[in-house]
């Protein structure tokens, strides 16, 4: 059972490049979120989608777009990399249960735009 | 700006002893409190987590405290261990299903 999987594992980008970071559960959720991880802030979120067909918004969306392509997979798209943008990028998915919200991450991708 | 405000940043413990890490919120629209542990180079995964109506939850040597007036939840690691090394977010959940997390504690057990 893999549960949540990101690739790359690790991306270096000059500034101005793009790239698309990819993400699949086989877990059968709903829900998919893309987060950064930046020390000293936590996790932020950039971008999420409730189910299949629909994405929205996060804390920190500016120079990124989504692509749920279907229940399993939801990519993560930077147009034009920029230095601030450096980060580890962590894709999770989750379903409601009964009693509360179990997010499952993946190993993240670690991303450093020069 | 940062819905759930985290403290301390980083904690050192000799094994043996309570771990305490502290969160508040400002949303009282949040209804689910987790909290993930994170190991280097890994994801966050879940630990432990508790609503609201209820005032603490216990699993094994982790423990939430929640207090509801307050809008203050903590986590309690007794009898902390090496392996307990990690970093530790609380996080809420909100009205929109999606999770709010704080800023981190990075967590040392000395043996």
């Amino acid at each position: 059972n893999a549960g949540v999987t990101q690739t790359p594992k690790f991306q270096v980008l000059k500034t101005g490049q793009s790239m698309t970071l990819q993400c699949a559960q086989d877990m059968n959720h709903n829900s998919m979120y893309w987060y950064r991880q930046d020390p000293g802030m936590g996790l932020r979120l950039i971008y999420y989608s409730a189910s299949e067909g629909t994405t929205d918004k996060g804390e920190v969306p500016n120079g990124y777009n989504v692509s749920r392509l279907n229940k399993r997979e939801f990519s993560l798209r930077l147009e034009s990399a920029a230095p601030s943008q450096t980060s580890v990028y962590f894709c999770a998915s989750s379903e409601l249960t009964g009693t509360g919200t179990e997010a499952f991450f993946g190993q993240g991708t670690r991303l450093t735009v020069v | 700006q940062q819905q759930v405000k985290q403290s301390p940043q980083s904690l050192i413990v000799q094994k043996g002893g309570i771990s305490i890490i502290n969160c508040a919120y400002e949303n009282t629209a949040f209804d689910y409190f987790p909290w993930y542990q994170q190991f280097p180079g890994k994801g966050p995964a879940l630990l432990i987590a508790i609503r609201p109506d209820v005032s603490e939850k216990k699993e094994g040597r982790f423990t939430i405290s929640f207090n509801k007036s307050a809008k203050q939840f903590s986590l309690h690691i007794m009898d902390s261990q090496p392996g307990d090394s990690a970093t530790y977010f609380c996080a809420a959940r909100g009205s929109a299903r999606q999770l709010t997390f704080g800023s981190g504690t990075q967590l040392t057990v000395l043996p």
